[in-house]
C-alpha cells in the first residue's frame, strides 16, 4: 500500500544551523514530491516541490534533495530561524491531487 | 491574491447530527480537496472536485460527501455525527489538480468537536 513515513519525530537545532528533515517513501511509482510546513493553528503552508525527474532542487533558504534509489527525500534548511519551529510534512502525491502524507517531523528552534 | 477560505473556524456538535463545512478556494484555482487531520491519523484525503465533478474519493465511510459550485467553491457534509469525526478538516485548492503542475494551498481548516 501506499506509505510515507519520516524518520524522526522531532527536531531540535539551534538558530542559525542548518536543519535536515527526512522522509521515506514507498510508492516507486510516485513522481512528484512536495514539503508542507505546518504552524499551531494554521493549515500546511507550501514549500518546495520536486519532481521525480529531478535530483535536487533549491529555493529560498530550503533544498530538497530526492534520492529515488532507495526512495528517501529530505528537505534542508539552512541558518534555520526561531520562525522555522513547526511541523514538516512530506508528501507523495499519488494522482489528482491525492496527497499521502507523512507523520511530520517537529521542529524546534532554540535562540 | 486571498488564500483558501474555510468557515466556520470551530464547531461544536453532538453525536447524530450532521454538518457542513465550507471552503472557498484561491481565486482562479478550479480545483478543491478536503483532508481530515486528526493525531491519530495524521493528514488523510477525503475527496477532490474539479469542475463540479469529484474525480478522487480517499476511504471514508459513504457519511461524508461533498461538492463543488460553478463558481468552485466546495462544501463538505458529514451526516450521523460520531465522536471519531472530531478533527481538523482542511480545505485545499489548486489551478486545475493536475500532477505537479499546481501544488495544493490550504486553507487553516475547521476545527470540528462532536461531544
Amino acid at each position: 500500500g501506499e506509505s510515507v513515513g519520516l524518520h524522526l519525530p522531532t527536531l531540535s537545532v539551534q538558530e542559525g544551523d542548518n536543519s535536515i528533515i527526512n522522509c521515506a517513501y514507498s510508492n516507486s511509482a510516485s513522481d512528484y514530491f512536495i514539503w508542507y510546513k505546518q504552524e499551531s493553528g494554521k493549515g500546511p503552508q507550501f514549500i518546495i516541490d520536486i519532481r521525480s525527474n529531478m535530483d535536487k532542487r533549491q529555493g529560498q533558504r530550503v533544498t530538497v534533495l530526492l534520492n529515488k534509489t532507495v526512495k528517501h527525500l529530505s528537505l534542508q534548511i539552512a541558518a534555520t530561524q526561531p520562525g522555522d519551529s513547526a511541523v514538516y510534512f512530506c508528501a507523495e502525491n499519488t494522482g489528482f491531487q491525492k496527497l499521502v502524507f507523512g507523520t511530520g517531523t517537529r521542529l524546534l528552534v532554540s535562540p | 491574491k486571498a488564500g483558501v477560505t474555510q468557515t466556520p473556524r470551530y464547531l461544536i456538535k453532538t453525536r447524530g447530527q450532521q454538518v457542513t463545512l465550507s471552503c472557498s478556494p484561491i481565486s482562479g484555482h478550479r480545483s478543491v480537496s478536503w483532508y481530515q487531520q486528526t493525531p491519530g491519523q495524521g493528514l488523510q484525503f477525503l475527496f477532490e472536485y474539479f469542475s463540479e465533478t469529484q474525480r478522487n474519493k480517499g476511504n471514508f465511510p459513504g457519511r461524508f460527501s461533498g461538492r463543488q459550485f460553478s463558481n468552485s467553491r466546495s462544501e463538505m457534509n458529514v451526516s450521523t455525527l460520531e465522536l471519531g469525526d472530531s478533527a481538523l478538516y482542511l480545505c485545499a485548492s489548486s489551478l486545475d489538480g493536475g500532477l505537479g503542475d499546481s501544488p495544493l494551498h490550504f486553507g487553516n481548516g475547521t476545527r470540528l468537536t462532536v461531544t
